[in-house]
């Protein structure tokens, strides 16, 4: 168990609606990451949050969004759903959002967009 | 810009045979490595790293790599496979101690035939 909780573990909409996927990081873990992972572009880094404050932005659409909460935890919210919005999205933690520290994933929420 | 590629999507052994997955890096600077693990339906979960303290890293379930610098490589090994060992596994790569962010290879899969 690695520590990192995310919710909903599978989740199924159609297209055009918005969804929010939440992650609760490791205690003690101060930086939060989101990832996409899909059979065609294997695990795509999203966006990164340390302490409240958004750290590093990767190849996130317009229409996705995320934030961190002052108790640390994450929410992503994506809107507009496509069908190649279809993934597993992971969230993973790191202690101090340093590119050398190790992550913790969650097991991640599986999207599926009909 | 940094980049990691494991050769080879999926690799076969045989149960007590020998692991190698290939990972080979570009990076302008030392680069800090990684290998993670997925198992079915679980999040990634880290073997080991390479910081530069020790070309030789040994990481979890009797598994190590080494850092090879003229090859630019970092292939993971095992001298006896288990079947439990059957999952997916990931290289990444970043390039200092600071807020860059992990660049993920695209994942081999090791499958173990008793």
């Amino acid at each position: 168990d690695s520590g990192v909780t995310q919710t909903p573990k599978h989740l199924i909409t159609a297209t055009g609606q918005r969804v929010t996927l939440r992650c609760s990081p490791r205690s003690g873990d101060l930086s939060v990451y989101w990832y996409q992972q899909s059979l065609d572009q294997g695990l795509q880094f999203l966006i990164q949050y340390y302490n409240g404050e958004e750290r590093a932005k990767g190849n996130i659409l317009e229409r996705f969004s995320a934030q961190q909460f002052p108790d640390l935890h994450s929410e992503l919210n994506l809107s507009s759903l496509e069908l190649g919005d279809s993934a597993l999205y992971f969230c993973a933690s790191s202690v101090d959002g340093r590119s050398n520290s190790p992550l913790h994933f969650g097991n991640g929420t599986r999207l599926t967009v009909t | 810009a940094q980049s990691v590629t494991q050769l080879g999507s999926h690799v076969s052994v045989s149960e007590g045979a020998l692991v190698l997955l290939r990972c080979n890096y570009s990076s302008s600077v030392p680069p800090y490595l990684f290998w993670y693990v997925q198992y079915p339906n679980q999040g990634l979960q880290l073997l080991l790293k390479y910081t530069s303290a020790a070309t030789l890293v040994k990481g979890i379930n009797g598994f190590e790599a080494e850092f090879k610098k003229s090859e630019t490589s970092f292939h993971l090994t095992k001298p006896s496979a288990h079947m439990s060992d059957a999952a997916e596994y990931f290289c990444a790569v970043t390039w200092n101690s600071g807020y860059s962010t992990l660049t993920f290879g695209k994942g081999t899969m090791l499958l173990v035939s008793p």
